[in-house]
């Protein structure tokens, strides 16, 4: 079975910064490409952003463009999704999750996700 | 951006009974179109990619149809765990869309 476990979550002021982490295991991370996604109390999904498996293609959302940073480790089998100048509605619960497989495929298995609040 | 657009927002089906649950896109996905299960607290389970394919351990008792811009996710006989969120997602483009959800719940 698939294991994502995300971190790093909390609460942060506006304007702050946050660094999250998703460790995967029990498969072979380098091969596939992954996904943050986020969730806002009460809300539906969102999009946030995207990594090739080696990281030599990178996609983000609109909405975290500019201020969130996308990237991964293969050697630690680690995503990280750096997050930067936060806002109120950048709250939710981040998941990660992994794409089935290469090509048009969506994600087969996600985290248990890691809350971010912004708040004063 | 592809906006995928659910209905009803919220479906009352009897234990037992049929539902069934849409999604529009915006543009055409292709077939590129997949349904997930969320209950409160939990993380988003894969139940239908390809418009139509089961994911593994998926029980029968749920179907997708459609291609392009119209889809359908079918339960039939609903089991009382069958009873949360759904949302249809598009993988048609690196960016994701999803749409915002039907709750199912119990009449």
């Amino acid at each position: 079975e698939v294991h994502l476990v995300e971190s790093g979550g909390g609460l942060v002021q506006p304007g702050g910064s946050l660094r999250l982490s998703c460790s995967a295991s029990t498969f072979t991370f380098r091969n596939y490409a992954m996904y943050w996604v986020r969730q806002a109390p009460g809300k539906g999904l969102e999009f946030v952003s995207a990594i090739t498996n080696i990281g030599d293609n990178i996609y983000y959302a609109d909405s975290v463009k500019g201020r969130f940073i996308i990237s991964r480790d293969n050697s630690k089998s680690t995503l990280y999704l750096q997050l930067g100048g936060l806002r109120a509605e950048d709250t939710a619960v981040y998941f990660c999750a992994k794409q089935m497989n290469r090509g048009y495929f969506p994600t087969d298995y996600w985290g248990q996700g890691t809350l971010v609040t912004v708040s004063s | 951006e592809i906006v995928l657009t659910q209905s009803p927002a919220t479906l009352s089906v009897s234990p037992g009974e049929r539902a069934t649950l849409s999604c529009r896109a915006s543009q055409s996905v292709s077939t590129n179109l997949a349904w997930y299960q969320q209950k409160f607290g939990q993380a988003p389970r894969l139940l239908i990619y390809d418009a139509s394919t089961r994911a593994t351990g998926i029980p029968a008792r749920f179907s997708g149809s459609g291609s392009g811009t119209e889809f359908t996710l079918t339960i039939s006989s609903l089991q009382s765990e069958d009873f949360a969120v759904y949302y249809c997602h598009q993988y048609n483009y690196w960016v994701y869309t999803f749409g915002q959800g039907t709750k199912l719940e119990i009449k």
